[in-house]
């Protein structure tokens, strides 16, 4: 079963323009965090902000915050005046704590290829 | 810096060939993991591993076996690689109190 769900495989947004990237979950857990993590075509993959289950505040980064509603399992990116830079690709991943103490499981969603136009 | 290492970036290999795949982290990290990327379908765990000798499949396992006998040390075995194995390979690892995955620089494996 898809436990991480990123519907949109690719936007195009005008720079400087806000930006709003989806992400569902589907978990049973009550303690798990997801993450956002940035791809751009050399590869790498750049941590971008993390919002933990419990946490009672939405995360923010610089740019980047993360749209936290947890009755709806969804944990939207939301990226403010875009920049050229941003276009890349962009995936949403949850970790899942198992029973035995310290193990955890991480999934990805599909990601959502985002291109910033000027 | 926590460095995550993959031994080989690009490979190429034949149908049936056993691959080995290597991932070796320096920060001590109970959790590590590997996983896929193809277009469209994202990364896709293989398996992962939360201690020595300890491994859990993924979503994916099947044709892929993992070998953890150093904590610093995980890695992913083909045992006879096919074509449809053909794919970016990534690893990861993580420790528990830390909310942030480091990733190798992916191994680019093709079978022909």
């Amino acid at each position: 079963a898809q436990k991480i769900t990123q519907t949109q495989p690719g936007m195009f947004v005008q720079e400087k323009e806000a930006v709003t990237l989806d992400c569902t979950y589907d978990t049973s857990d009550p303690s798990y965090g997801l993450f956002w993590y940035k791809q751009p075509s050399s590869g790498e993959m750049i941590f971008l902000i993390y919002q933990g289950s419990y946490d009672q505040q939405n995360a923010t980064e610089g740019r980047y915050s993360l749209n936290f509603q947890k009755a709806r399992k969804s944990a939207n990116l939301v990226i403010s005046a875009s920049q050229l830079g941003d276009s890349a690709m962009y995936f949403c991943a949850m970790r899942e704590d198992l029973i035995i103490q310290g193990a955890q499981k991480l999934v990805f969603g599909q990601g959502t290829r985002l291109t910033i136009n000027p | 810096d926590v460095k995550v290492t993959q031994s080989s970036r690009y490979l190429v290999k034949r149908t049936g060939e056993k691959v080995f795949l290597e991932c070796v982290q320096d920060m001590d990290h109970e959790n590590m993991f590997w996983y896929r990327q193809d277009p469209g379908l994202g990364l896709r765990l293989i398996y992962f591993s939360y201690d020595v000798k300890m491994k859990e499949k993924g979503d994916i396992p099947e044709g892929y076996s993992v070998s953890r006998e150093k904590k610093e040390r995980f890695s992913l075995i083909l045992e006879s690689a096919s074509t449809n194995q053909t794919s970016m390979y990534l690893c990861a690892s993580r420790s528990g109190g830390i909310n942030t995955i480091y990733f190798g620089e992916g191994s680019w494996l093709t079978v022909v």
